[in-house]
């Protein structure tokens, strides 16, 4: 496979389960992103790893949880959902300088997991 | 004030057409300026990437920056029906911030 990869497509989750998504990138990139994107808004950014390590949290609630096991694998858990958090939810991988997050804005995305909340 | 701003369309033209997408920005910190296109039930793939001030061709797009006036363009020359996507501003400086998309439906 190459790229990146998310599952599942699509979900459909009751407001009391708990569910997983799932991101897997094959482009030896150092750098994963999780971003919201919802109807006739820009591209909300959630959460960023850089080296396995989070450096960004950008006032996600905490019923959204990262996980980055190693640099090919991003996890999103998702736990207590409300309706209006219902979206297309992006991975994104990047190559990062050397010198830190230098951010020139080259990232490579998923298809997205689209959630529905009910 | 939206840090960058973009018309959401739709923009609906018939093939062949020249086709004209627009950004303003207010942070003068921006010194990468991108174009994503993303189709229907896909993510946003890159198409063009420029840095500062200029222009940058490729094949029928061009991609056009005016940092004095804080504005991007992207030029589709001949649009195609398969075109007919969202195209999404990005720029970035420290960070990156994205535009709400422009639908675009070219109509054979």
């Amino acid at each position: 496979e190459t790229g990146v990869t998310q599952t599942p497509r699509h979900l459909v989750m009751g407001m009391t389960n708990k569910k997983s998504l799932k991101c897997e990138q094959h482009l030896g990139h150092n750098a994963m992103y999780w971003y919201k994107q919802s109807a006739k808004k820009p591209l909300e950014l959630m959460f960023v790893y850089s080296l396995e390590e989070r450096v960004e949290n950008n006032s996600v609630p905490s019923r959204f949880s990262p996980e980055c096991p190693n640099s090919s694998h991003l996890f999103l858990h998702l736990h207590t959902l409300q309706p209006e958090d219902s979206a297309l939810y992006l991975c994104a991988s990047s190559q990062e300088s050397s010198t830190g997050t230098a951010n020139t804005g080259e990232l490579f995305f998923g298809e997205g997991s689209r959630l529905t909340v009910l | 004030q939206k840090e960058v701003e973009q018309d959401p369309g739709p923009l609906s033209v018939p093939e062949g057409a020249i086709v004209s997408l627009n950004c303003t920005y207010s942070n003068s910190a921006f010194q990468y300026f991108m174009w994503y296109r993303q189709y229907s039930r896909k993510g946003p793939e890159l198409l063009m990437y420029t840095y500062s001030s200029g222009n940058k061709e490729d094949g029928r797009f061009t991609a056009q920056v005016d940092k004095s006036s804080k504005y991007i363009s992207l030029f589709i020359r001949d649009s195609q029906p398969s075109d007919s996507a969202t195209y999404l501003c990005a720029m970035a400086g420290g960070k990156l911030i994205f535009g709400q998309g422009t639908e675009l439906s070219v109509k054979p």
